[in-house]
């Protein structure tokens, strides 16, 4: 079945530091999503790619999805303690979304 | 205005019991869902309505049974709770296949 891993799965980093999470099908997808969910909140829309080789901006984050369009990622450039929590990306595949496994990250101060 | 919001925010409940969380959307979205979040945070799809229909069902226990009186709402029904129910219950919605919109979730403990 349809399959979308993270890695790391969990992510410690000193405030200040990068992080990049990887999201990788099993399958070609359609375009992909990417959520934040705080700790003890819901996971929240961020941005969405379509086009393969995309590359997006949004202040520290950048969003890139794979030429093959099987995976993407997602790079924080000098973390904040606001940028704590889990990170998901959900591919589209048919008709659906798949929710990838998620990476977890905790900035330290 | 809350887009998506979903009651209870908590349940605790007993074994064997019979519970009902609603989930109502403001957006105008046309699907909405129901997500179950496990304590490894694994986010898995139960339910997916379009405009009142069902298109996604996943494996499921028969225990859970959805509701969906009109496109702005899905109510999510379970009998005969189990331990292993016991788990975060998001609703989200989309338009179309855009980005979802989630609700705050509801905690459920079935002890």
């Amino acid at each position: 079945g349809q399959q979308v891993m993270q890695i790391p799965q969990y992510q410690h980093v000193q405030e200040g530091e990068d992080f990049t999470t990887y999201c990788n099908s099993s399958t070609t997808l359609s375009n992909i999503q990417w959520y934040k969910q705080r700790p003890g909140g819901h996971p929240v829309f961020l941005i969405q790619l379509v086009k393969s080789g995309e590359v997006k901006k949004q202040k520290r984050l950048t969003f890139q999805f794979g030429e093959a369009k099987k995976n993407s990622s997602l790079h924080i450039t000098a973390t904040q303690t606001t940028d704590v929590g889990t990170y998901f990306c959900a591919g589209r595949s048919g008709n659906q979304f798949y929710f990838g496994t998620g990476t977890s990250l905790t900035v330290i101060p | 205005d809350t887009a998506v919001s979903q009651t209870p925010k908590y349940l605790v409940t007993q074994m064997g019991n019979d519970k009902s969380i609603k989930c109502e959307q403001n957006l105008g979205h046309d699907t909405m869902y129901w997500y179950k979040q496990d304590s490894k945070k694994f986010l898995k799809i139960m339910f997916s309505y379009n405009n009142k229909e069902l298109i996604i069902n996943e494996t499921v226990p028969n225990r859970f049974s959805p509701k969906s009186p009109d496109k702005a709402h899905l109510n999510l029904h379970i009998n005969s709770l189990e331990l292993g129910d016991s788990a975060v219950y998001f609703c989200a919605s989309s338009l179309g296949l855009l980005g979802y919109t989630f609700g705050s979730g509801t905690r459920l403990t079935v002890v």
